[in-house]
């Protein structure tokens, strides 16, 4: 079974432009998280769903930031307009309640830089 | 909110000896799911060791096994006959039962001197 699967791997954007991040779950999977991950503040959780349904967005930074998950297999994280400061590599994770591990599956994650 | 703390931003230990990385937690929760995961450069996470909280006995998989002391909220990873290829970033994480958030503390880089 293939991975978590993010696109792009890198990003590189002027700032103000907008930014859009993929990912593919694994199939099955019914809990897909998103993470940022920075020197400075480590691997934030930025929001996670829970069968497509947002279950908590706290840690979404500010509003430039939005995420949706059409379906059971596609999610987006959109930044617009996009800041210096959002340089990053972003993480998308998911994991199947159910299997009773609570091990999250990574993908391989998207370096964002914004100039 | 529960909260994950490594001690040790950086770690070195000698190929073939044997190093124990920290991990402390902070919850109210008597049921939870604690992990190791591995991050090397290539930057993929991946699991290297599970323990449920429900568990007394410590998790062990192969070189990695680990020390949880639930009352202390400690949880230490312990990783004998080093190698090369365990140079990489390990992480500690809590996560909540029923499935919920994974909290992730920040991070300890371990060094393999040959």
């Amino acid at each position: 079974d293939a991975g978590v699967i993010q696109s792009p791997r890198h990003e590189v954007t002027e700032m103000g432009q907008e930014v859009t991040l993929r990912c593919k779950p694994i199939s099955g999977h019914d809990y897909l998280f998103w993470y940022r991950q920075t020197m400075m503040r480590g691997l934030e959780l930025l929001i996670y769903f829970n069968n497509n349904v947002p279950i908590d967005d706290s840690g979404m930074p500010e509003d430039r930031f939005s995420a949706k998950m059409p379906n059971a297999s596609f999610s987006t994280l959109k930044i617009q307009p996009s800041e210096p400061r959002d340089s990053a590599v972003y993480f998308c994770a998911s994991s199947r309640q159910g299997l009773n591990t609570g091990e999250l599956f990574f993908g391989e994650g998207s370096r964002l830089t914004v100039l | 909110a529960q909260t994950v703390t490594q001690s040790q931003p950086e770690m070195s230990v000698q190929e073939a000896e044997t190093v124990t990385l920290s991990c402390t937690y902070d919850t109210s929760e008597s049921d939870y799911y604690l992990f190791w995961y591995k991050q090397p450069p290539s930057r993929q996470m991946i699991l290297v060791i599970r323990q449920e909280a429900y568990k007394q006995q410590n998790a062990t998989e192969n070189r990695f096994s680990v020390n949880f002391q639930k009352a202390a909220k400690s949880f230490s990873l312990k990783i004998s006959d080093s190698q090369l290829g365990d140079a990489a970033m390990y992480f500690c994480a809590y996560r909540t039962l029923p499935a919920g958030k994974s909290t992730f503390g920040d991070g300890t880089t371990l060094t393999v001197k040959p």
